[in-house]
């Protein structure tokens, strides 16, 4: 089985800026989960999709959005860049509810100039 | 308040040798999940064990085992005959109830490095 894909693997952006990643589950999972992670902070959680709807949040601003498409497909959104916002972006999927382990895809490495 | 703590930046092993990376958790919520994910140089978060708050054994898969003490909430990793490729940078994370669905918390990491 086909697991977790991210596009695109790398991306370069400036200020100001806007720019959609993708994130597709393994088949059959419906809940994606999406993390940042930078050297400073480390791994955060930004937010989680289930079903269409976001089902979890993180303590981000309203610049990171995302949502959740009927095959389960996730997109997350990043308006107005900023330097800060240079990081890996990690995608992660699990079959279903609160129990079940998170798969999690090689990750979009975005950098902001 | 930290809710996973690898005091651990960085530790050495002998290849072919065990190892052990530490992990404490603060939680008061009775149900809750450990992870450990192993993450390389090339950045994919790769899983490697579960411990559920309720389960009476601890964990174990394949070289990996989890030393889970709940009463003093460590869930320590050990991996066992260790190889080169097991080099790469290790995460502690938790899910806390039900109600905070998918969320994970992770710790800083411990960086591996395995000599031969």
């Amino acid at each position: 089985k086909a697991g977790v894909t991210q596009t695109p693997r790398y991306l370069i952006k400036t200020r100001g800026q806007q720019v959609t990643l993708s994130c597709s589950p393994i088949s059959g999972h419906r809940s994606v989960s999406w993390y940042q992670q930078t050297p400073g902070q480390g791994l955060q959680f930004l937010f989680e999709y289930f079903s269409e709807t976001q089902r979890n949040k993180g303590n981000f601003p309203g610049r990171f959005s995302g949502r959740q498409f009927s095959n389960s497909r996730s997109e997350m959104n990043v308006s107005t860049l900023e330097l800060g916002d240079s990081a890996l972006y990690l995608c992660a999927s699990s079959l279903r509810d609160a129990t079940d382990t998170q798969y999690f895809g090689p990750g979009t490495r975005l950098t902001v100039l | 308040a930290q809710k996973i703590t690898q005091t651990q930046p960085g530790m050495f092993v002998q290849e072919k040798e065990a190892v052990t990376l530490d992990c404490t958790y603060d939680t008061s919520d009775p149900s809750y999940g450990l992870f450990w994910y192993k993450q390389p140089s090339s950045g994919e978060m790769i899983f490697l064990i579960y411990q559920g708050s309720y389960d009476q054994q601890n964990a174990t898969e394949g070289r990996y085992s989890l030393n889970f003490q709940k009463a003093r909430k460590s869930a320590n990793l050990v991996i066992s005959a260790s190889q080169l490729g097991d080099s790469a940078m290790y995460f502690c994370a938790m899910r806390e109830g039900m109600e905070y669905g998918n969320k994970l918390v992770f710790g800083a990491g411990t960086i591996l490095r395995v000599k031969s």
